[in-house]
């Protein structure tokens, strides 16, 4: 398998477009995270899914965020209308639904916005 | 409230010799894991190292081996023989396995570990 496929790798966008990312989880994994990573907050959990369903949302910023799980092989992460606080770097990761197993990352989204 | 806690911004510790980075949860959750990632500057996040909560034993993956004290909630990672390497952002992350957030991953702020020559 290769992994976790996060895309774009980058991404510059003017405030106040429209932002997708979207993610690959790895084939048979039965949850997937996304998380946004910043210097000043860490890595910071925004949602995750549990076989394609959303099962905690709390982390998401505000309603300028949403993402959405059609099926169990993608899943995107919307931004709209994108601001500059945003700039961040996004990551998506997946796991079997087994106790001691570990997330696995996709490579990460660099988001800048200007 | 953090369920996370590393309390070490930064560390530095000479090559070859040991280090341990600390790390607190909090949980009210009878089962869950632990887990220990490194990011080195290009990025990536890399699986260290588990520990399940009903774990008798401590975890150990080569030089990494967790100290996890159950009563101390407390789950601190030791690297031995420090190598150049090892220099990155280590984060500590809690996974709990019931109630209305099961199967969360939750992650701490992060230790930037700085290995001297």
């Amino acid at each position: 398998d290769a992994g976790v496929i996060q895309s774009p790798r980058h991404e510059v966008t003017e405030m106040g477009q429209e932002v997708t990312l979207r993610c690959k989880p790895i084939s048979g994994h039965d949850y997937l995270f996304w998380y946004r990573q910043t210097m000043m907050r860490g890595l910071e959990l925004l949602i995750y899914f549990n076989n394609n369903v959303p099962i905690d949302d709390s982390g998401m910023p505000e309603d300028r965020f949403s993402a959405k799980m059609p099926n169990a092989s993608f899943s995107t992460l919307k931004i709209q209308p994108s601001e500059p606080r945003d700039s961040a770097v996004y990551f998506c990761a997946s796991t079997l639904d087994r106790r001691n197993t570990e997330a696995f990352f996709g490579q990460g989204t660099r988001l800048t916005v200007v | 409230a953090q369920k996370i806690t590393q309390t070490q911004p930064g560390m530095f510790v000479q090559e070859k010799e040991a280090v341990t980075l600390d790390c607190t949860y909090d949980t009210s959750d009878p089962s869950y894991g632990l887990f220990w990632y490194k990011q080195p500057s290009s990025g990536e996040m890399i699986f260290l190292i588990y520990q399940g909560s009903y774990d008798q034993q401590n975890a150990t993956e080569g030089r990494y081996s967790l100290n996890f004290q159950k009563a101390r909630k407390s789950a601190n990672l030791v690297i031995s023989a420090s190598q150049l390497g090892d220099s990155a952002m280590y984060f500590c992350a809690m996974r709990e396995n019931y109630g209305g957030s099961q199967g969360n991953l939750i992650f701490g702020k992060g230790t930037k570990l700085s290995v001297k020559p």
